[in-house]
């Protein structure tokens, strides 16, 4: 049973178009969170959700909008795709939030701009 | 410079070595992570420490709040665990990454 997964796996598009990356957790945990890796392997926090709060990384670009239609789900949707957004982006779950508890990782989205 | 440094950037051993890799922060933490990047890309946790030490099989991580400083350590190191190992630091909704330290252990 995969305890995090992200569709799609890998996502090729324009600049401009707007797309959709989904992530599921199994694990029944209460916060949920989205990172991104750039090209140099860089990972940055952009969100972090629980039923009662998002926290947005302040240099989130506002085209950048977690989802959550219940607590297994937080979907990422982005606007008006830039090159700049080509990376690889995790979604993550724990048990708790503020960061203090243990992550599950998915296995990452590779976002290419063209 | 980054809130968090990690040493060495890269390290190569030989199968069986004893491995360390350090991560020092500059800012307060609630809790630090340890994680490993497989070459697919992708990611494990394998420590959440808030003090002290915690041990899972061949893996060491201890932590000194004082010094702000952590370490990783891979006893017997096997060419399985040839990953790259990213430390970061969490406090209340934020987390700080390092750049990671690309270890590869040789048969």
């Amino acid at each position: 049973d995969t305890a995090v997964s992200q569709t799609p796996k890998y996502l090729v598009t324009q600049m401009g178009n707007d797309k959709s990356i989904k992530c599921e957790q199994n694990l029944g945990h209460d916060t949920m969170y989205w990172y991104k890796q750039d090209s140099k392997k860089f990972l940055k926090i952009m969100f972090s959700y629980n039923n009662k709060e998002l926290i947005i990384n302040e240099t989130v670009p506002n085209r950048f909008s977690p989802k959550s239609p219940d607590k297994a789900h937080l979907n990422l949707h982005i606007n008006s795709l830039e090159l700049g957004d080509s990376a690889v982006y995790f979604c993550a779950s724990s048990q708790g939030g503020a960061l203090s508890y243990e992550q599950y990782f998915g296995p990452g989205t590779r976002l290419t701009v063209t | 410079k980054n809130e968090v440094e990690q040493s060495p950037q890269n390290l190569t051993a030989q199968e069986g070595e004893f491995i360390t890799i350090n991560c020092s922060y500059s800012v307060g933490i609630s809790a630090l992570h340890w994680l490993q990047q497989h070459p697919g890309g992708g990611i494990v946790s394998l420590f959440m420490l808030s003090s002290g030490k915690k041990k899972h099989g061949r893996l060491i991580a201890t932590i000194n709040i004082q010094e702000k400083h952590s370490s990783l350590h891979i006893t017997a190191s096997h060419p399985r665990d040839s990953a790259v190992y990213i430390c970061a630091v969490g406090l209340n909704n934020d987390m700080r990454f390092g750049a990671g330290t690309r270890l590869t252990v040789k048969p």
